[in-house]
């Protein structure tokens, strides 16, 4: 099992370019969400989404999009990005049944710059 | 949803036990509360979760308050390989979202 996939591991963008990290599971996990991680921030959730065609925004969704159109995958997309999106970005999932009661998998995130 | 707060650092002696708190003091009734671990580059991994009643697992045990308002992470006997960041967490009442502490880091001397 691959678990949580993301890809890039790294990427450098300048101001104002857009792009898409993407976040694959192969768990048929419902349940996933993206999370942004800031030296001394813990992480911050950013958009979530409880199944396929399904979602919501988190405590920072400010300058990023998301849509899930299977269950498998959960991209997040920048459409116009700026210094202050520089960080570690996470992408999470997990059986949905069960509410708070059941652990979280992640993969092993995607370092942005933003120059 | 509950805010968690924790030290920033801690130090322990290989192959003691090593005592993490955490203190949720708005937590709800329904909120559960989860610890993850994370190693340098490399996503949080999780580690154990509970509601009201102490728990054990192979990695760990928790501890929590009969208020529920802290919890503790214990390691029984820390090796080099649990240096890392622990994070408290908790969902939020009725839902998937989980909202993280700012995590402690621990270091751990042979």
């Amino acid at each position: 099992n691959a678990g949580v996939t993301q890809t890039p591991k790294f990427q450098v963008l300048k101001t104002g370019q857009s792009m898409t990290l993407q976040c694959a599971q192969d768990m048929n996990h419902e349940y996933m969400s993206w999370y942004r991680q800031d030296p001394g921030m813990g992480l911050r959730l950013i958009h979530y989404s409880v199944g396929a065609g399904i979602t919501d925004q988190g405590e920072v969704p400010n300058g990023y999009n998301v849509s899930r159109s299977t269950t498998e995958d959960f991209p997040l997309r920048l459409l116009s990005a700026a210094p202050s999106q520089t960080s570690v970005y996470f992408c999470a999932s997990r059986p949905r049944q069960g509410m708070g009661n059941q652990p979280q998998h992640f993969g092993d995130g995607t370092r942005l710059s933003i120059l | 949803d509950a805010k968690t707060t924790q030290p920033n650092s801690m130090e322990s002696n290989e192959e003691e036990p090593v005592h993490l708190p955490c203190n949720h003091s708005t937590i709800s009734g329904t909120d559960y509360i989860h610890w993850y671990r994370q190693l340098p580059s490399q996503g949080p991994e999780y580690v154990i979760h509970g509601l009201t009643s102490n728990v054990n697992n192979r990695m760990a045990s928790l501890a929590i308050a009969e208020d529920r308002k802290s919890s503790t992470l214990i390691l029984h006997r820390a090796t080099l390989r649990d240096a890392a960041v622990y994070y408290c967490a908790t969902t939020g009442a009725g839902s998937y979202q989980l909202t993280f502490g700012k995590g402690t880091k621990l270091s751990v001397i042979p």
